[in-house]
């Protein structure tokens, strides 16, 4: 069965520094993986998907995600953090043949001025 | 950027009264859905619907839910007789493509909020 794991409900950094947003997944079949986020009153916007291509992926903002099979880890990073970064950051994973994303518990990213 | 659209934002509603929640899709998707977040808990799948139909749903999404397209445009949920449980965001989503063609995609609308006294 689909599972994800968001290991840190609430993550603060500088603006500047580094952000590490952790999630780890469990799946049966190979999974494709998302993160979203959600701003306060907004809709969850997709930052970027792994669908079994290039490991390393891309996404918006400036935000990229490593899947790592060996660790069944999904983790989001950004080099320098931004003001507008602060929001609530969803890891999701969806296997094959299913319409039902699986969503993590979610974690709030606060940056600090 | 197109985007998807829910209406009311925020419903509240004595319990045993029935909801109907709304949605616009993106005009070019054919598959849309719902999912709920009660507060505090995980965002939760409810069900999914192309070609007019229920093409999968969650234990959740029992007798008491039942979801439409009544046209062209809108996608609805509606909850029949209200329970205090049922008080939750309400996220409508659609996707261009189905679970057939890669990675299925969904954009999310704003939610809707219903409270349930």
């Amino acid at each position: 069965a689909q599972s994800v794991t968001q290991l840190d409900s609430h993550v603060s950094v500088s603006e500047g520094t580094p952000v590490l947003l952790r999630c780890n997944y469990s799946s049966s079949y190979s999974p494709s993986l998302f993160w979203y986020v959600q701003h306060p009153n907004k809709g969850l916007q997709l930052l970027l998907k792994y669908t079994s291509a290039a490991t390393l992926v891309k996404g918006i903002n400036g935000f990229e995600a490593e899947f790592k099979k060996s660790e069944t880890s999904f983790h989001l990073t950004k080099p320098s953090a931004h003001m507008s970064d602060a929001a609530e950051y969803f890891c999701v994973v969806s296997d094959h043949g299913t319409y039902k994303y699986i969503f993590g518990t979610g974690t709030r990213l606060k940056v600090l001025a | 950027e197109p985007e998807v659209t829910q209406t009311p934002s925020h419903q509240v509603t004595q319990m045993g009264q029935e909801v109907i929640l709304r949605c616009v899709p993106i005009s070019n998707h054919l598959y849309f859905y719902w999912y709920r977040q009660i507060l505090g808990q995980k965002v939760e799948f409810l069900v999914s619907f192309y070609n007019n139909e229920i093409s999968e749903k969650s234990e959740i999404f029992d007798d008491q839910f039942s979801v439409e397209r009544p046209d062209g445009s809108n996608f609805t949920l509606k909850i029949r007789s209200t329970k205090l449980e049922d008080s939750a965001m309400y996220f409508c989503a659609s996707s261009e493509t189905g679970i057939f063609s890669g990675a299925n995609v969904l954009t999310f609308g704003a939610g809707s909020r219903l409270t349930v006294l």
